[in-house]
């Protein structure tokens, strides 16, 4: 069964403490993104890669870190550097063969408390 | 900077009514645009694309790069419509995808 998978769905961390957030694919896209969705602002982009051991900042990538050892795993640590960690999060690859198109996970709830 | 604009948060209409939800974009070169959908306890997808000029479920949109415009519309919106909308220009030299605020899209019975 092919698709991204995000893990767990839902998180409960306590504040001051860094969490790693799992995203796996088995699209074999080199492409993959973090976004963070809160409501009334949509999607905001906290980093992105294009391709294994790179990766770039989004728009908002302050307190969080990533990697890309693996093609198909992109982790987002939030860390106890974010002010606001409490946010769901989406993670998406990309394609570009036949067209560009992102594919997303189904997100995880992280609450700090 | 690039930047991607739908004014309207909520925009409800009654089924058989026409829709059109607004996306206006800043972005350096020429980006590829979509439209992307979530409907209800479903994963945000890929509703269309402006390079294909398709027409899925009855929407269409139009590039209007004179007004960096994007706006999707359809002329008779169905209550399956109902869902979040997101504009989102893809710059494929940096291959950065950014998304707007989303429109929720609510069509009455």
């Amino acid at each position: 069964d092919g698709g991204i998978t995000q893990s767990p769905k839902y998180l409960f961390r306590k504040e001051g403490q860094n969490v790693t957030l799992s995203c796996e694919q088995n699209l074999n896209h080199d492409a993959m993104y973090w976004y963070r969705q809160d409501p009334g602002q949509g999607l905001r982009l906290i980093y992105y890669s294009q391709i294994v051991n790179d990766f770039q900042k989004g728009d908002i990538a302050e307190g969080y870190s990533v990697s890309r050892e693996k093609k198909e795993s992109f982790p987002l640590t939030v860390t106890s550097a974010q002010k606001n960690p409490t946010a769901f999060y989406l993670c998406a690859s990309r394609t570009e063969r036949p067209y560009t198109e992102a594919f997303f996970g189904q997100g995880t709830r992280l609450t700090v408390v | 900077a690039q930047r991607v604009t739908q004014p309207e948060k909520l925009l409800s209409v009654f089924k058989g009514a026409p829709v059109e939800l607004k996306c206006n974009y800043s972005y350096s070169g020429s980006p590829e645009l979509f439209w992307y959908v979530q409907y209800s306890r479903q994963r945000l997808q890929l509703l269309l694309r402006h390079i294909s000029r398709e027409s899925i479920k009855g929407f269409t949109a139009d590039l209007n790069k004179g007004e960096t415009s994007f706006h999707l519309k359809k002329p008779f919106a169905q209550e399956e419509d109902s869902a979040m909308y997101y504009c989102a220009p893809y710059a494929s030299n940096t291959g950065k995808l950014i998304f707007g605020q989303g429109t929720t899209l609510q069509v009455k019975p």
